[in-house]
């Protein structure tokens, strides 16, 4: 079974650019979520989906992040403009159904962006 | 959520077992305890789960004490490869759906011969 896809692995821009990170999930997993790593720590969620519509965004700094899953499948997860502190590993998840009960998420490699 | 409290570093020799605690002193009845690892440059990886009852699969074994405030992750044979950070974490069920991890720092375990 094929895990959790994630692209570009890294990337470095300048304070003030755009940046997209793409994220291909499990397949047949119905949520997905994108978790910011900063150097130290352990990850921080930003939102999850559950298919195509957003269950958690209360921790997206909304005011220059943007994320989107329109099909329900992959997503992308945007930052515009990026700022110094922005530097960190995007990880995605995904899990089967992101309900109650057992439900175990699945982590893809991350993608590491340095802001300069 | 509920929180989580680890030690910061542990050392374990290999071919020893490796005990990691965890407190979770404020869990709810319905709520799960995950435990996670994250080898240096990769994604977390996830290792067991548990409710109440301890638990047991090919990477490790998870005790649950009985009033469910703490647990202890064995990793039976540790080897240099179990060199990471693991991290304890409850799962908590969101009001509209969906479930969150709320990762603390978690325990650096260093694997040495």
């Amino acid at each position: 079974e094929a895990g959790v896809a994630q692209s570009p692995r890294y990337k470095i821009i300048e304070k003030r650019q755009s940046v997209a990170f793409w994220c291909n999930p499990i397949s047949g997993h119905a949520t997905l979520y994108w978790y910011q790593q900063i150097l130290g720590q352990g990850p921080k969620l930003l939102i999850q989906f559950q298919n195509n519509g957003v269950v958690d965004d209360s921790q997206l700094p909304k005011d220059r992040f943007s994320a989107e899953r329109l099909k329900g499948v992959d997503s992308t997860l945007k930052i515009q403009p990026a700022k110094l502190e922005d530097s960190a590993v995007y990880l995605c998840a995904s899990s089967l159904r992101g309900t109650g009960g057992e439900e175990t998420q699945y982590f893809g490699p991350g993608t590491r962006l340095l802001v300069l | 959520d509920a929180k989580t409290t680890q030690p910061p570093s542990m050392d374990c020799a290999e071919g020893r077992a490796a005990n990691l605690p965890c407190n979770h002193s404020t869990i709810s009845g319905n709520e799960y305890v995950y435990w996670y690892r994250q080898i240096h440059s990769q994604g977390p990886q996830y290792i067991i789960h548990g409710l109440k009852n301890n638990e047991t699969n090919e990477m490790a074994s998870l005790i649950i004490t009985e009033d469910r405030k703490s647990s202890t992750l064995i990793l039976p044979h540790a080897t240099l490869r179990d060199t990471a950070v693991y991290y304890c974490i409850v799962r908590h069920i969101l009001t509209g759906g969906g479930n969150k991890l709320t990762f603390g720092t978690g325990t650096q375990l260093k694997v040495e011969l």
